[in-house]
């Protein structure tokens, strides 16, 4: 029984084009995250939310909007996909906020030509 | 402000040999300190944590890591790799000030036959 979960997980696309990633939860965590991991690994924090509430917006060009419909969901739209976008997606959730282990997904790898 | 640093982006050992990744934090308050491994077309997995209370934590897989506070560090060990170990490591760190982790850039493990 998969913990966090993201659909789907290979996402070609062309630039320009609109895309949507989806995570759901099923650990009754309060706290989610979407994560970007790019060709180095580097991982980087994009966005958090507690309870629904955004509570982290790190510096995300404003194409991406995360939403939150209930806590156990947290997905990631991407408008005007660019090159630079291609990278591996990364939904994480936390009970409380991050002071306790995340357990992430299994990602997503956007790639944009 | 606080940052991670993991000295080493590659390390390589052989099997059977001892398994050392450092991670040097600065964190302005007490830290919390996480390791996380990610095999390959993976999520990332937690491996042990510290929060508060005994220096030394034992994870998973026959991992351990000490926190020394004067010396800012939270090293990684293992004394004896195998070649199931091989993967990216990633050293991190939870500021409760800020309300979230910053991950190291990781270190890729390669275990030699």
């Amino acid at each position: 029984d998969t913990a966090v979960s993201q659909t789907p997980k290979y996402l070609v696309t062309q630039m320009g084009n609109d895309k949507s990633i989806k995570c759901e939860q099923n650990l009754g965590h309060d706290t989610m995250y979407w994560y970007k991991q790019d060709s180095k690994k580097f991982l980087k924090i994009m966005f958090s939310y507690n309870n629904k509430e955004l509570i982290i917006n790190e510096t995300v060009p404003n194409r991406f909007s995360p939403k939150s419909p209930d806590k156990a969901h947290l997905n990631l739209h991407i408008n005007s996909l660019e090159l630079g976008d291609s990278a591996v997606y990364f939904c994480a959730s936390s009970q409380g906020r991050g002071g306790t282990e995340a357990f992430f997904g299994q990602g997503t790898r956007l790639t944009v030509v | 402000a606080q940052s991670v640093t993991q000295l080493g982006s590659h390390v390589s050992v052989s099997e059977g040999a001892l398994v050392l990744l450092r991670c040097n934090y600065s964190s302005s308050v007490p830290p919390y300190l996480f390791w996380y491994v990610q095999y390959p077309n993976q999520g990332l997995q937690l491996l042990l944590k510290y929060t508060t209370g005994a220096t030394l934590v034992k994870g998973i897989n026959g991992f351990e890591a000490e926190f020394k506070k004067s010396e800012t560090s939270f090293h990684l060990t293992k004394p004896s790799a195998h070649m199931s170990d091989a993967a990216e490591y990633f050293c991190a760190v939870y500021n409760t000030n800020a309300g979230k982790s910053t991950f190291g850039d990781g270190t890729t493990l390669t275990v030699k036959p």
